[in-house]
């Protein structure tokens, strides 16, 4: 069966150091993979999706992750972080291109200390 | 163009009481869905559709019913509450066809029952 980990529950890292945020995935088939961001009380927005192709992709607001299949991994990383980037990321692996049945990770909070 | 929009917002209900949480999309998407999103466990398929009058089961459907008559709408009952039930719930939306297409959330409808 499919599934997401997110081994991080919480992360904090100082305003304008980087930051990468694990995932690891378990897929049956061709991975279709995303990372989407959540702002307190609102729906979750996407960043980035990765399909086939280069295994680097990049993604709004700054972001990049790199799609690694010999790790079964999908980490999400941004060189400078920034305070207004304190959310909740969450990993999620789906069976096609449109996002369609995805399967989430648990999430990893951010918090960005000044 | 308002995307995807959920109501109500917030709901508190007794055990055994129902309700129909509302979803409704203005992009003629043909894919609609429900995801509840519990503390530590991210966000889990409860039902789907890939067209009106088209539904189907995702990973936790028990307890919950849903029907699509029209494009736009994708409503979700709750038939007699549970306290399990409590949660957030979003609902999601996309095209099934074409390339790319992402999950565009609403911006959920927290639950409470009591």
């Amino acid at each position: 069966a499919q599934s997401v980990t997110q081994p991080d529950i919480h992360i904090t890292v100082s305003e304008g150091a980087s930051l990468e945020l694990r995932c690891n995935y378990s897929y049956g088939a061709t991975p279709y993979l995303f990372w989407y961001v959540q702002s307190p009380g609102q729906g979750l927005q996407l960043l980035l999706k990765y399909f086939s192709g280069d295994t680097l992709v990049q993604g709004i607001k700054g972001f990049e992750a790199e799609f690694k299949r010999s790790q079964s991994s999908f980490n999400l990383r941004k060189p400078s972080v920034h305070w207004s980037d304190a959310a909740e990321y969450f990993c999620a692996v789906g069976p096609g291109v449109y996002g369609n049945k995805l399967v989430f990770g648990a999430g990893t909070i951010l918090r960005v200390k000044s | 163009n308002a995307g995807v929009t959920q109501t109500p917002k917030f709901q508190v209900l007794k055990t055994g009481q129902s309700m129909t949480l509302q979803c409704a999309q203005d992009m003629n998407h043909e894919y609609m869905s429900w995801y509840r999103q519990d503390p530590g466990m991210g966000l889990r398929l409860i039902h789907y559709s890939v067209g009106a009058g088209i539904t189907d089961q995702g990973e936790v459907p028990n307890g919950y019913n849903v029907s699509r008559s029209t494009t736009e709408d994708f409503p979700l009952r709750l038939l007699s509450a549970a306290p399990s039930q409590t949660s957030v719930y979003f609902c999601a939306s996309s095209y099934s066809s074409g390339e790319g297409s992402p999950l565009h959330f609403g911006n959920g409808t927290r639950l409470t029952v009591t």
